[in-house]
C-alpha cells in the first residue's frame, strides 16, 4: 500500500532563510510524487512533480525537490523564503495506472516572519 | 485556461438533509475525484471515477455516494447529512494519459451541517 508522511505539521522560517519541508513515502512500485501548495481559501496548485525522469525537480516560485529512492524521500526546498510563501503544502504519491488516485500527506503549514 | 468548477463555494445544510455537491471539468478528463479536507488530516479520498458511470470507493466512502452520468460532471451526494460531515470538499480531475502530471483541483466547497 502507498502512503505519505510529512514530518512537521508546522514549519516557521524567517524571510530569506532556507525552506525545507520533509516528505517520506511508502510504495511497492515506482512512485510518482507531487508537491501541492494551498493558499488560504483557495484550491490546491501543483508546485512540482517527479515522474521517473530527473531526480532533481524544479517547480514554480523557486521551489525544488529531490527524489531519493534509497531514503524514500521527496523533500521540498527553497533557498530563500519570501513572505508570499506562507501557505499549506501537501506531498502526494501515486503510480501511473488507470484507476489509481493521489494519496496525500497531512500537510505542513509554512509560516514566514519578517 | 482549464478549469474544474465546483458549483458552490459555501453551503449550509441541516442535519438529515440530502446534499448534492456538483463538479464540472472542461478538459475532457477521464478521471474525477472527490476529496475531503480537514485540519490536521490532510486530504482524504472519498470516491473517484475513471469513466462515465464508473465509480470506486476511496478511503472514507461511508455516508457518501457519487454519480457520473456525463464525462464532465461528477456529483457527490450526502444521503443524510450529519454534523461530522462538516468539512471542505475538493473536486479534482486528471487525464489517464497525463495522470502522472498531477491533478487539477477546484476551489472547494465549504460545507457546514447544522
Amino acid at each position: 500500500a502507498q502512503s505519505v508522511t510529512q514530518l512537521g505539521s508546522h514549519v516557521s522560517v524567517s524571510e530569506g532563510a532556507l525552506v525545507l519541508l520533509r516528505c517520506n513515502y511508502s510504495s511497492s512500485v515506482p512512485p510518482y510524487l507531487f508537491w501541492y501548495v494551498q493558499y488560504p481559501n483557495q484550491g490546491l496548485q501543483l508546485l512540482l512533480k517527479y515522474t521517473s525522469a530527473a531526480t532533481l525537480v524544479k517547480g514554480i516560485n523557486g521551489f525544488e525537490a529531490e527524489f531519493k529512492k534509497s531514503e524514500t524521500s521527496f523533500h521540498l526546498t527553497k533557498p530563500s523564503a519570501h513572505m508570499s510563501d506562507a501557505a499549506e503544502y501537501f506531498c502526494a504519491v501515486t503510480f501511473f495506472q488507470a484507476g489509481t488516485a493521489l494519496i496525500f500527506g497531512k500537510g505542513t503549514t509554512l509560516s514566514v516572519s519578517s | 485556461d482549464v478549469k474544474v468548477t465546483q458549483s458552490s463555494r459555501y453551503l449550509v445544510k441541516r442535519t438529515g438533509e440530502k446534499v448534492f455537491l456538483e463538479c464540472v471539468q472542461d478538459m475532457d478528463h477521464e478521471n474525477m475525484f472527490w476529496y475531503r479536507q480537514d485540519p490536521g488530516l490532510g486530504l482524504r479520498l472519498i470516491y473517484f471515477s475513471y469513466d462515465v458511470k464508473m465509480k470506486e470507493k476511496g478511503d472514507i466512502p461511508e455516508g457518501y455516494s457519487v454519480s457520473r452520468e456525463k464525462k464532465e460532471r461528477f456529483s457527490l451526494i450526502l444521503e443524510s447529512a450529519s454534523t461530522n460531515q462538516t468539512s471542505m470538499y475538493l473536486c479534482a480531475s486528471s487525464s489517464t494519459g497525463e495522470g502522472r502530471y498531477g491533478y487539477t483541483f477546484g476551489s472547494g466547497t465549504r460545507l457546514t451541517v447544522v
